[in-house]
């Protein structure tokens, strides 16, 4: 049960765009379209963001989209606002009926 | 409301025991899979178990197995994680959070994320 690898830190400026990857395996991200993504603010509980793979649940802003390729999923934050700034991770199902999360991404916007 | 609200963390020794709950209200809990999800201090998000809407199917994470054990109570609207012979690194708020599921058309599926998180309760294993 490795966890997916997200990079430690992004950052942009408000109003650009920015994408965090997740890698996994075969068979993790790449088996299954069971992506999904979570925002994290400090000291709050997680927010689903994004669910199989691209579906963003009622309320979430359509300027966060999800795509997948291969073993890597992504995560892009478009018009990037003030807001914006958290922590985000990557989950996904795995071939063992388990769950997987990465190891988080700091997103600061400067 | 959908809300999930857990109780029952504290200080505990190495080797301790600890049960959490979390209590479930605004929807019927009794159709959701559930799961427990633990966040160490400073650290990232670690999936600990789940749980079938019966609670016929049960699974856990490698680092917690033979010592965590899960658990719901439909008629009581809740969830719960027995934690036994407790270790340091089991330290961290502990979240648990309902499985998805969609409607499309007539069938039910789950999409394999956590909808509904609760506010946390924190375990700290410390002597």
């Amino acid at each position: 049960q490795s966890a997916l690898t997200q990079p430690a830190s992004v950052s942009g400026s408000p109003g650009q765009s920015i994408t965090i990857s997740c890698t996994g395996t075969s068979s993790d991200v790449g088996g299954y379209n069971y992506v999904s993504w979570y925002q994290q603010h400090p000291g709050k509980a997680p927010k689903l963001m994004i669910y199989e793979v691209s579906n963003r649940p009622s309320g979430v802003s359509n300027r966060f989209s999800g795509s997948k390729s291969g073993n890597t999923a992504s995560l892009t934050i478009s018009g990037l606002q003030a807001e914006d700034e958290a922590d985000y991770y990557c989950s996904s199902y795995t071939s063992s009926s388990l769950r997987v999360f990465g190891g988080g991404t700091k997103l600061t916007v400067l | 409301e959908v809300q999930l609200v857990e109780s029952g963390g504290g200080l505990v020794q190495p080797g301790g025991s600890l049960r959490l709950s979390c209590a479930a209200s605004g929807f019927t809990f009794s159709s959701y899979e559930m799961n427990w999800v633990r966040q160490a201090p400073g650290k990232g998000l670690e999936w600990v178990s789940y749980i079938s809407s019966s609670g016929s199917t049960i699974y856990y994470a490698d680092s917690v197995k033979g010592r965590f054990t899960i658990s719901r109570d439909n008629a009581k609207n809740s969830l719960y994680l027995q934690m036994n012979s407790l270790r340091a690194e089991d330290t961290a708020v502990y979240y648990c959070a309902r499985d998805q599921v969609l409607v499309r058309g007539v069938i039910i599926t789950s999409t394999g994320a956590f909808d509904i998180w609760g506010q946390g309760t924190m375990v700290t294993v410390s002597s």
